[in-house]
């Protein structure tokens, strides 16, 4: 099936710094998801990606679909305390409505 | 934004008890809701896929007589873990997507401990 590879695994990183963070896949997803998971909760949507190249900015999110609709990644400007999580990218399966996930990138803020 | 009830939020139970989670779609009709299982610092798993009216589809090495799965209505969707054990425990989560390209919107989770 397919496979979204979503690095880095991890990010320790300073209050005010910003982030960065990808995914690949070997093969073409039509849609990007972009989640993010705190601790004992649900994933939350944090930008949808439709058309190959969009850019699209969520406050101090930004996330870009790749032109080859194999790539995307997800920006955090001027990162907060509250920007600790889990970000997962996802795209549904061409074969049905199921979401292939990245691995997940866990961030971690020090204030 | 689309809002996924989950309830209850967290279960301890002795083994052998039978646990029904409830996915609750609150402001929009998902014509499909999906059943994830989490384990600590990894991925979500699939577990099974469910259309309103019809049979859910279990993924590969999900046993469907272990994990009922009822999607009784546009939404609400239903997982009962029967005669649940410790290796049962996990982090249970659902999702809801609406009609067309929408995304899956997840709810809060269950926290499962079997004693």
């Amino acid at each position: 099936g397919q496979q979204l590879n979503q690095s880095p695994q991890s990010m320790f990183i300073q209050e005010g710094e910003d982030v960065s963070m990808n995914c690949t896949s070997s093969s073409i997803f039509n849609t990007w998801l972009w989640y993010k998971q705190e601790p004992g909760e649900g994933p939350v949507l944090l930008i949808a990606l439709y058309k190959a190249g969009e850019l699209t900015s969520n406050g101090r999110l930004t996330a870009q679909f790749g032109i080859t609709r194999k790539d995307s990644f997800l920006n955090i400007s001027a990162s907060i305390p509250s920007d600790v999580g889990i970000y997962f990218c996802a795209g549904p399966e061409t074969s049905g409505s199921r979401l292939t996930f990245g691995e997940g990138t866990q961030l971690t803020v020090n204030p | 934004g689309a809002v996924v009830s989950q309830h209850p939020s967290r279960v301890i139970c002795k083994s052998g008890t039978s646990v029904k989670i409830e996915c609750r779609s609150l402001d929009f009709q998902a014509t499909t809701m999906f059943w994830y299982r989490q384990f600590p610092k990894q991925s979500l798993m699939l577990m099974a896929t469910s259309n309103e009216g019809s049979k859910a589809t279990y993924e590969q090495g999900v046993e469907k007589d272990k994990f009922l799965i009822n999607h009784a209505s546009l939404t609400l969707s239903t997982l009962t873990v029967t005669s649940a054990h410790p290796e049962d425990s996990s982090f249970y989560i659902c999702s809801a997507r609406g009609s067309g390209d929408q995304p899956q919107h997840f709810g809060d989770g269950t926290r499962l401990s079997i004693l």
